[in-house]
């Protein structure tokens, strides 16, 4: 079984500054993925940033880096120079690697509201 | 790519009647997902479809409900004797081994159930 703790309900960030997101994960699987979505109020999940469990350097896509700390089951994200854009729910999810890809467990979320 | 699509986005139904939703996925992807989520909550995976099998089923997903993928293209998740509990967004997905499987989401149906 797989399971993801977001530990933040809700997360204020000023403009362009960076805020971390934090998730933290327990899986009994070898090889497994680890996934965060944005989810903004129209609803639409939307992909952020993938890290494998094997990746040996943190993954990042343009503002987006997760802090991957495999030893102490964390995932945490960073988002650099917040946008207004960037106010939404953010989920941290984990799926077991292999034929299972895609069957993700998700965690219940960041609320991050970025302040002008 | 034109993306995945849903229709209904939005659909209100009294208790005790069936509904069904339609997802058609990227074209190229092999793979169709179901997850179900309720208002506060994350996403919770209902099914998925390999082509036309379907691969794996939740224990949410009761007898009342079934999803069907004939052709391997679209695919259409029913839900009988709709009740108030089953009221939900249902975001349907689909993949290719990419990334790690990462999932492209639709904009999901919202169902209320009275």
């Amino acid at each position: 079984a797989q399971k993801i703790t977001q530990t933040q309900p809700g997360m204020f960030v000023q403009e362009k500054e960076a805020v971390t997101l934090d998730c933290t994960y327990d899986t009994s699987d070898p090889s497994y993925g680890l996934f965060w979505y944005k989810q903004p109020s129209s609803g639409e999940m939307i992909f952020l940033i993938y890290q494998g469990s094997y990746d040996q350097q943190n993954a990042t896509e343009g503002r987006y880096s997760l802090n991957f700390q495999k030893a102490r089951k964390s995932a945490n994200l960073v988002i650099s120079a917040s946008q207004l854009g960037d106010s939404a729910m953010y989920f941290c999810a984990i799926g077991a690697g292999g034929t299972s890809y895609g069957k993700l467990t998700f965690g219940q979320g960041t609320i991050l509201t970025v302040h002008p | 790519d034109t993306g995945v699509s849903q229709d209904p986005r939005h659909k209100i139904t009294k208790r005790g009647q069936n509904v069904t939703f339609r997802c058609d996925p990227i074209s190229e992807h092999n793979r169709l997902y179901w997850y179900r989520q309720t208002l506060g909550q994350g996403p919770e995976f209902l099914t998925y479809f390999q082509n036309e099998a379907q691969l794996e089923k939740s224990r949410l997903l009761s007898d009342r409900f079934s999803a069907e993928r004939p052709k391997g293209s679209f695919s259409t998740l029913e839900i009988q004797r709709t009740e108030q509990g089953d009221s939900a967004m249902y975001l349907c997905a689909s993949s290719d081994r990419g990334r790690g499987g990462e999932l492209f989401f639709g904009e999901g149906s919202r169902l209320t159930v009275l």
